[in-house]
């Protein structure tokens, strides 16, 4: 079966800092991935989604970056945090586009 | 822009009771609809899909009903546990183009069971 994995599960780092975010999916090959922000009060927004390695889609310009550089592994990344990327990021996942997404357990970011 | 919204905001049931959650959306023109259910501090887990051809599906204690010439789909949950206290999100998928990689979702349905 396939499952989905991200860490850490919760990361406090000042305004400024780098940030490394991994998901990897496991059980399935050349899967579409994708990274969901979630904020108090706020509904889920896309950040970014990746059909095959190399391939990346941003949705919102912004301070944030992602990367594909296995088959199966998905980085989001930043140069220098702000305190709005505070929030709670999401990895996702599914075979074919119209499939059902599936979620990884999400990372708890907060910005000081 | 497709817009969904989610009514009410928070529901709180005693146990047992059958009950309803709502989602609406504005562009009816969708090529799928998901229900999702999220625990606090941990991701979505998906309940249900329901392709625009579809009328609804069912999984268990859960029947997902859509409309989509009406905006509307609906979450079934049948004798309500304490179990099922959580977060209901709904997500609609447009049809076509790079926007079909895409999910818009309501903001959610605070369910709470009482036992």
């Amino acid at each position: 079966s396939q499952t989905i994995h991200q860490w850490p599960a919760t990361l406090v780092q000042p305004v400024g800092s780098p940030l490394s975010l991994e998901c990897t999916v496991e059980g399935t090959s050349n899967p579409n991935l994708y990274w969901y922000r979630q904020a108090a009060g706020r509904g889920l927004q896309l950040l970014f989604y990746s059909v095959g390695i190399g391939q990346i889609s941003s949705e919102v310009p912004q301070n944030l970056s992602a990367s594909r550089p296995q088959d199966r592994q998905f980085i989001l990344s930043s140069k220098k945090l702000l305190l709005s990327d505070s929030g709670f990021y999401l990895c996702a996942w599914n075979p074919h586009r119209n499939s059902p997404l599936h979620f990884g357990n999400g990372t708890r970011l907060t910005v000081t | 822009k497709q817009e969904v919204t989610q009514i009410p905001a928070a529901l709180s049931v005693p146990e047992g009771e059958n009950l309803v959650l709502n989602c609406s959306f504005t562009d009816s023109a969708i090529y799928n609809l998901q229900w999702f259910r999220q625990d606090p501090g941990k991701g979505l887990t998906s309940l249900l899909l329901i392709q625009s051809s579809q009328r609804e599906q069912t999984s268990g204690r859960l029947n997902a009903s859509l409309d989509k010439s009406s905006g509307r789909s609906t979450l079934y949950i049948a004798a309500s546990q304490p179990g099922d206290s959580a977060t209901y999100l709904c997500a609609v998928r447009l049809p076509r183009g790079g926007s079909n990689y895409k999910l818009t979702f309501g903001k959610g349905t605070l369910l709470t069971v009482n036992p």
